[in-house]
C-alpha cells in the first residue's frame, strides 16, 4: 500500500521561495503526482501535476526525481495569500486506482 | 467556483440515521470522486465513479454506498451513522480518469449528534 509523508507545518516570510517535499513509496508507475492547495472550509484546489523531472506553471514548480519516491513543490516568492494547507496526491501501486492524499503541510506566510 | 456543486452545505443528524449527499460534476466531466475529511484522518478517498460505473474504491465503510446516475450526478449514502462519521465530505470531478485534474466542490459538513 502506498504511503506518503509530508512535514506537518512550515513557516516562511513574504517574498521567499518555499519548498515542500512529499515522500511516497509504492505508488503507481504510470500515474501522475499531483499537488493541491486548501484554504479553511473550502475544497482543495489543483496547483500542479507531474510524472517525472520538472514541471512549471504560472504558480509553482514540481520536481520529481527519477525514482519517483518523492516530489517537491516549489512556490516562488510567497505572499500572505499563500497561507494554506498543501497536499500531495498519489495513486497506489496496487493497480486498483486507489488515491492517497498526504497528511498535508500547513504553510504559514508571515509579513 | 470550481463548477462542482454539492448539497446540502450542512447536515445535522442523529446516530443511527441515514443521509444522502448529492454532487453535480462540472459540465463534461465523466468521473466523480468522494472524499471524507476529518480532523484526525485528513483527506480520505472513498470511491470513484466513471460514467456510471464504479472505477476505484478506497477506505469506504460498508455502511456507506454511492452511485452515479445517467445524468452523471452522484449520491453518497451514509447509513447507521456514528459519531465518528462527523466530517466534511467532498465531491470532485474530472474529465476522465484518475490522472486527470480533479475539481472539488465546496463540501458538505455532516454533524452526527
Amino acid at each position: 500500500l502506498a504511503k506518503t509523508t509530508q512535514p506537518i507545518s512550515m513557516d516562511s516570510y513574504e517574498g521567499q521561495e518555499v519548498n515542500i517535499t512529499c515522500s511516497h513509496n509504492n505508488i503507481a508507475t504510470n500515474d501522475y503526482i499531483t499537488w493541491y492547495q486548501q484554504f479553511p472550509s473550502q475544497g482543495p484546489r489543483f496547483i500542479i501535476q507531474g510524472y517525472k523531472t520538472k514541471v512549471t506553471n504560472e504558480v509553482a514548480s514540481l520536481f520529481i526525481p527519477a525514482d519517483r519516491k518523492s516530489s517537491t513543490l516549489s512556490l516562488p516568492r510567497v505572499s500572505l495569500s499563500d497561507t494554506a494547507v498543501y497536499y500531495c496526491l498519489v495513486v497506489d501501486s496496487s493497480n486498483t486506482g486507489k488515491l492517497i492524499f498526504g497528511q498535508g503541510t500547513t504553510l504559514q506566510v508571515k509579513p | 467556483d470550481s463548477g462542482v456543486t454539492q448539497t446540502p452545505k450542512h447536515l445535522i443528524t442523529a446516530t443511527g440515521q441515514r443521509v444522502t449527499l448529492r454532487c453535480s460534476p462540472r459540465s463534461g466531466d465523466l468521473s466523480v470522486y468522494w472524499y471524507q475529511q476529518s480532523l484526525d484522518q485528513g483527506l480520505q478517498f472513498l470511491i470513484q465513479y466513471y460514467n456510471g460505473e464504479e472505477r476505484a474504491k478506497g477506505n469506504i465503510l460498508e455502511r456507506f454506498s454511492a452511485q452515479q446516475f445517467p445524468d452523471l450526478h452522484s449520491e453518497l449514502n451514509l447509513s447507521s451513522l456514528e459519531l465518528g462519521d462527523s466530517a466534511l465530505y467532498f465531491c470532485a470531478s474530472s474529465v476522465a480518469g484518475v490522472g486527470d485534474t480533479q475539481y472539488f466542490g465546496p463540501g458538505t459538513r455532516l454533524t452526527v449528534l
